[in-house]
């Protein structure tokens, strides 16, 4: 079975702090993704991997950033958090290719910042 | 641009079928897929449909998609306790990279005794 984990499933930090939330997947897939998921909002894109130190800006890309130094590994990086980041954070991961059509997701991280 | 849409709230009663209905917007999408998300959960993939089918049934799943209106439906027999989720609608547009999927804002799904 695929597994994708987040370092952690609750997170409280202040405002102007930094942030890392990690994401690691078994499955040695190319491609990798960091969402926020908000009440009516659904899941929104931040940024996405689709190799080694590839990166690409999602749909909210602002006051995010990302590493991508192993294929396993994708992190996500809020450079001084603002209250407005409070959300839950989810990481998924999918093979490469046009027959590949499951996104495998993470439990998710619940951040807030205070 | 590319959106999906569908309601934000459904309750059913126990033994009832929901149904829950999306539109999206890119008619190119090459899959349209429902996520389940349990409290707590990230999200898992309940059923997906292939563009050049109308429907697929899948034990109490019904997915029905009607490439004209662009609408996706998902029919769940014999709704249980077990089906309280928020559901998904997603697409996959074809000339997206990376393998994009476009999520909409989720079906939180509730069940009546």
């Amino acid at each position: 079975d695929v597994k994708v984990t987040q370092s952690s499933r609750y997170l409280v930090k202040r405002t102007g702090e930094k942030v890392f939330l990690e994401c690691v997947q078994d499955m040695d897939h190319e491609n990798m993704f960091w969402y926020r998921q908000d009440p009516g909002l659904g899941l929104r894109l931040i940024y996405f991997s689709y190799d080694v130190k590839m990166k690409e800006k999602g749909d909210i890309p602002e006051g995010y950033s990302v590493s991508r130094e192993k294929k396993e590994r994708f992190s996500l990086i809020l450079e001084s958090a603002s209250t407005n980041q409070t959300s839950m954070y989810l990481c998924a991961s999918r093979l490469a290719g046009p027959t590949s059509y499951e996104q495998y997701f993470g439990p998710g991280t619940r951040l807030t910042v205070t | 641009g590319e959106d999906v849409e569908q309601s934000l709230f459904l309750s059913v009663r126990e033994g009832d079928s929901s149904v829950i209905n999306c539109t999206y917007t890119d008619s190119s999408s090459t899959y349209l897929y429902w996520y389940k998300q349990e409290p707590g959960a990230g999200l898992q993939l309940l059923t997906y449909i292939f563009s050049n089918m109308d429907m697929k049934q899948d034990q109490r799943l019904t997915v029905l998609l009607n490439k004209k209106d662009k609408h996706l439906s998902l029919r769940i027999a014999d709704t249980q306790t077990g089906d309280s989720a928020i559901y998904f609608c997603a697409e996959s547009p074809r000339d997206s990279s990376a393998s994009k999927i476009i999520f909409g804002s989720g079906t939180r799904l509730s069940i009546r005794p």
